[in-house]
């Protein structure tokens, strides 16, 4: 298996912009996560999905950030306006049942 | 909020000398995990503690579980160049969702 595989790895974009990350979780994985690392906040969870619903997305910051999971081998997070404070490095990691959760390698987000 | 606070921040050794790391909390996880995340990488899960007062060794890693299942610790023996990186605990709450902490990044010299 390939992995937990998301695109794009880097992306820059101008403030105002919409960006779209993509991940595309392991294969027999029923649930999906989606973090974001800063240096000053860590890791952080944003929302998570089980079984393609949206089971909790308390960690979304604000309003700009959506998600989806139309099925089970892919889910967007979008950020629309994005910001300067959104960079970061956006991490997706999916799991089976409760065993070990396989990040991504993630998509480092600047936003000028 | 469930909070896991990581010690030191940051560590910078020479290879060859010994360290541990701390991850302290006021609550109880049912579990408890560490990772090693890479330059460029996603976090890689190193060993999942569960009962406490258990006590995990990977090769020079040994990892604590406290017994009130509170806290851990990671002790390397003999740190090497290849141990460089961030170490991040990660507690598993209701759900089996995943607190992390905010990491320790080591640096081992040559």
């Amino acid at each position: 298996d390939a992995g937990v595989i998301q695109s794009p790895r880097h992306e820059v974009t101008e403030m105002g912009q919409e960006v779209t990350l993509r991940c595309k979780p392991i294969s027999g994985h029923d649930y999906l996560f989606w973090y974001r690392q800063t240096m000053m906040r860590g890791l952080e969870l944003l929302i998570y999905f089980n079984n393609n619903v949206p089971i909790d997305d308390s960690g979304m910051p604000e309003d700009r950030f959506s998600a989806k999971m139309p099925n089970a081998s892919f889910s967007t997070l979008k950020i629309q306006p994005s910001e300067p404070r959104d960079s970061a490095v956006y991490f997706c990691a999916s799991r089976h049942l409760d065993r070990k959760a396989f990040f991504g390698q993630g998509t480092r987000l600047t936003v000028v | 909020t469930q909070l896991l606070e990581q010690s030191p921040q940051f560590l910078s050794i020479q290879e060859g000398e010994n360290l541990t790391v701390y991850c302290n909390s006021s609550s109880v996880f049912s579990s408890l995990q560490w990772y090693r995340q890479e330059p460029g990488e996603g976090p890689v899960l190193l060993v999942t503690v569960v009962t406490g007062g258990e006590v995990k060794k990977l090769k020079r890693l040994t990892f604590q579980f406290g017994d009130a299942r509170k806290d851990s610790s990671l002790h390397i023996t003999a740190a090497q160049p290849g141990d460089t990186g961030l170490y991040l605990c990660a507690g598993a709450g209701a759900g089996n969702m995943l607190t992390f902490g905010g990491g320790t990044r080591l640096m081992v010299k040559p």
